[in-house]
């Protein structure tokens, strides 16, 4: 079984409106979450990372972290079709700061 | 100009060959880092390098060897090729190992094992 599940697994939105993605890690080690952004034939890039409880905000990027239940989620508000992507999250313990475990991620399509 | 460098950008190889997967940085880090992304598997991590020093491998196999010869390269040896190794090899890296530093990845080299 996977130790970082992302969900949904794909996911529409149409251009202007709000995108939410989750994702949570089993291993109860983890300490800091990443969501990368994956554009289609392309690497991966680093969009927000997150250790504190509660919500961080970047433009129209916003992350919660609940690092009870090791549950973050992901909200991007107005989505502009330049976000259609596959989103990946990643965790990593805190003593192992490197080591970045990736779920499968979520497709988002914004829909024009 | 891109700071990370992976080359080639495509290779086909035939089973049981031996290919080497190039990567250099340019961005000052002292960490570098392999990853392999499959069909429908999650991007998985397999190696981390500190200052040319092998720091972890989660690779089961001795078919993949990662080869340093300076600070901002990291080469990726694969012998015996075998069709599911067919995959996106990424070359990472960031400012140091230990700490929770952003990963940089490169544009990826495409593998396929026929």
């Amino acid at each position: 079984q996977q130790k970082v599940q992302q969900s949904p697994e794909s996911l529409i939105v149409p251009e202007g409106g709000m995108a939410s993605l989750n994702c949570t890690s089993s291993d109860r080690n983890v300490d800091y979450f990443w969501w990368y952004r994956q554009h289609s034939g392309k690497s991966p890039k680093m969009l927000m990372s997150i250790f504190s409880n509660g919500e961080k905000e970047e433009g129209r990027f916003t992350v919660h972290l609940n690092k009870a239940s090791l549950h973050t989620s992901l909200h991007i508000r107005d989505s502009q079709p330049s976000d259609s992507a596959l989103y990946l999250c990643a965790a990593s313990p805190l003593n192992m700061g490197y080591k970045l475990t990736f779920g499968t991620g979520t497709s988002l399509l914004v829909d024009p | 100009d891109p700071k990370i460098i992976q080359k080639p950008k495509y290779l086909v190889a035939v089973t049981g060959s031996e290919k080497i997967l190039i990567c250099e940085q340019y961005l000052g880090h002292n960490a570098m880092y392999w990853y392999r992304q499959s069909a429908k598997k999650p991007l998985e991590f397999m190696f981390s390098y500190s200052y040319q020093k092998l720091m972890d491998n989660q690779t089961a196999s001795s078919r993949f060897q990662p080869q340093s010869s300076k600070k901002n390269h990291l080469d990726l040896q694969i012998t015996a090729l075998k069709p599911d190794d067919s995959a996106t090899y990424f070359c990472a890296s960031s400012r140091d190992w230990a700490s929770q530093d952003t990963q940089y990845f490169g544009p990826g080299t495409r593998l396929l094992v026929l």
